[in-house]
């Protein structure tokens, strides 16, 4: 799997956009982004995945460059809630697959703040 | 509702014994997965399985076991080989077809800590 590099952290005021970046230059062509977020002590949870456009669902929107070596996860209107650890993963196409092991790294602490 | 559970939550063990973390899931999954997530830190693979009956490690699988009779249900069992069971485990499942795009479903955790 790609390697992906995030932002330790960020802050977000509240109402406003939250813009998560994440570099994934060595990202193969069948490989997929995904990006899940984890609330303190809690199981990550699944937000968003894409491949090549750009895609939006009810909880944000990933927006992936034309070389596919970045994405940006945008929380339009963030609130406290939104408080979390982002996580920016790569891989090819299912989560599983016996030969595909996710792994998470560090990711980026996003702090909404009031 | 579907969903993927673990139990207990919190979990007390002393040093030196077995301990057993459960893992249940009602979503048809054929996959499950065991990670484990340290302070600060991102989530490391220890187990998965593809389906019933097989396997395979992760990246940290030293001192742990699993075991997958049942579709809905893959138990870890955190042993005395284990250095630092002290942490928090996580356990997911997803569809173990290769289309593309499939999400994976975690549980709540599960704190251990080994005094």
């Amino acid at each position: 799997d790609a390697k992906t590099t995030q932002p330790p952290s960020m802050d977000c005021a509240e109402g406003r956009a939250a813009n998560l970046p994440c570099n994934h230059s060595t990202i193969s062509g069948n490989e997929y982004v995904y990006w899940y977020r984890q609330i303190h002590s809690q199981g990550p949870q699944y937000i968003i995945h894409g491949l090549k456009n750009n895609e939006t669902n009810e909880m944000a929107s990933l927006i992936i460059t034309e070389d596919r070596k970045s994405s940006t996860l945008i929380l339009p209107h963030a609130t406290l809630r939104d408080t979390a650890v982002y996580y920016c993963i790569v891989r090819v196409g299912a989560f599983s697959g016996g030969y595909q092991k996710v792994t998470f790294g560090t990711g980026t602490k996003l702090q909404v703040i009031p | 509702d579907g969903g993927i559970t673990q139990s207990p939550k919190y979990l007390f063990r002393k040093e030196g014994q077995n301990v057993t973390l459960s893992c249940e899931q009602n979503l048809n999954h054929d996959a499950m997965y065991w990670y484990r997530q340290d302070p600060g830190q991102g989530l490391r693979l220890i187990y998965y399985s593809q389906i019933v009956n097989d396997f395979q490690k992760g990246d940290i699988a030293e001192g742990y076991s699993v075991s997958r009779e049942k579709k809905e249900s893959f138990p870890l069992t955190v042993t005395s080989a284990q250095k630092n069971p002290t942490a928090f485990y996580l356990c997911a499942s997803s569809i173990s077809d290769l289309r593309d795009g499939t999400e994976a479903f975690f549980g709540q955790g599960t704190r251990l800590t080994v005094v």
